[in-house]
């Protein structure tokens, strides 16, 4: 089967502008993470689900940071009035539970350009 | 601050060489470290992970060494090839599966 896909590859946006970044895991996964990769922060954990529900929110930097998963599958990563400190790629993964040792699998990620 | 500290930075070895990274972390509820491998363009991929009542595992060429007393853990590459040049991530995990990441560690090996 398919791994994780992400769309965009690529988004360029200018400053002020939404976007959305989303996220479709595989199949079965009941897992959820998203992660962002940037130079100067590393890799650095946002928010992860587990079905449609999020319990975790705190790694989210800013109230402009927001995400939602539907039906148990595709999420959806939405940054508001984006800012160039949010310049990164955004990683998401997926894996079949929350148990540590349940290997999370990768997207290529979506690499974010604020102008 | 961070959780897991990684050394070093970038890593430069002979085709043939051992390559070593060395990772720390201090949270002793953490349950679970695995090791990712990112090649330009693409997400981490899981290489080898280990559980801390066990004090090494090796999966062909890559073996983790894990020092429980001493919270440290590192990776050593036998045999390093050119198509190991990739960054490689430490991490440390527990239940609910958040990973907490090291800074890399970007890995050169010299045909």
């Amino acid at each position: 089967g398919a791994g994780v896909s992400q769309s965009p590859s690529n988004k360029v946006t200018e400053k002020g502008k939404d976007v959305e970044l989303r996220c479709d895991p595989i199949s079965g996964h009941t897992a959820l993470y998203w992660y962002r990769q940037s130079l100067g922060q590393g890799l650095e954990f946002l928010i992860y689900f587990q079905g449609n529900s999020a319990p975790d929110k705190s790694g989210l930097p800013s109230d402009r940071f927001s995400a939602e998963r539907t039906g148990g599958s595709v999420s959806t990563l939405t940054i508001q009035r984006t800012q160039q400190e949010d310049s990164a790629v955004y990683l998401c993964a997926s894996s079949l539970g929350l148990i540590s040792y349940n290997e999370q699998f990768f997207g290529p990620g979506t690499r974010l350009t604020v102008l | 601050q961070q959780q897991v500290k990684q050394s070093p930075q970038s890593l430069i070895v002979q085709k043939g060489g051992i390559s070593i990274i060395n990772c720390a972390y201090e949270n002793t509820a953490f349950d679970y470290f695995p090791w990712y491998q990112q090649f330009p363009g693409k997400g981490p991929a899981l290489l080898i992970a280990i559980r801390p009542d066990v004090s090494e595992k090796k999966e062909g060429r890559f073996t983790i060494s894990f020092n429980k007393s001493a919270k440290q853990f590192s990776l050593h590459i036998m045999d390093s090839q050119p198509g190991d040049s990739a960054t490689y991530f430490c991490a440390a995990t527990i239940t609910l599966g958040r990973l907490y990441f090291g800074r890399g560690t970007q890995l050169t090996v010299w045909p």
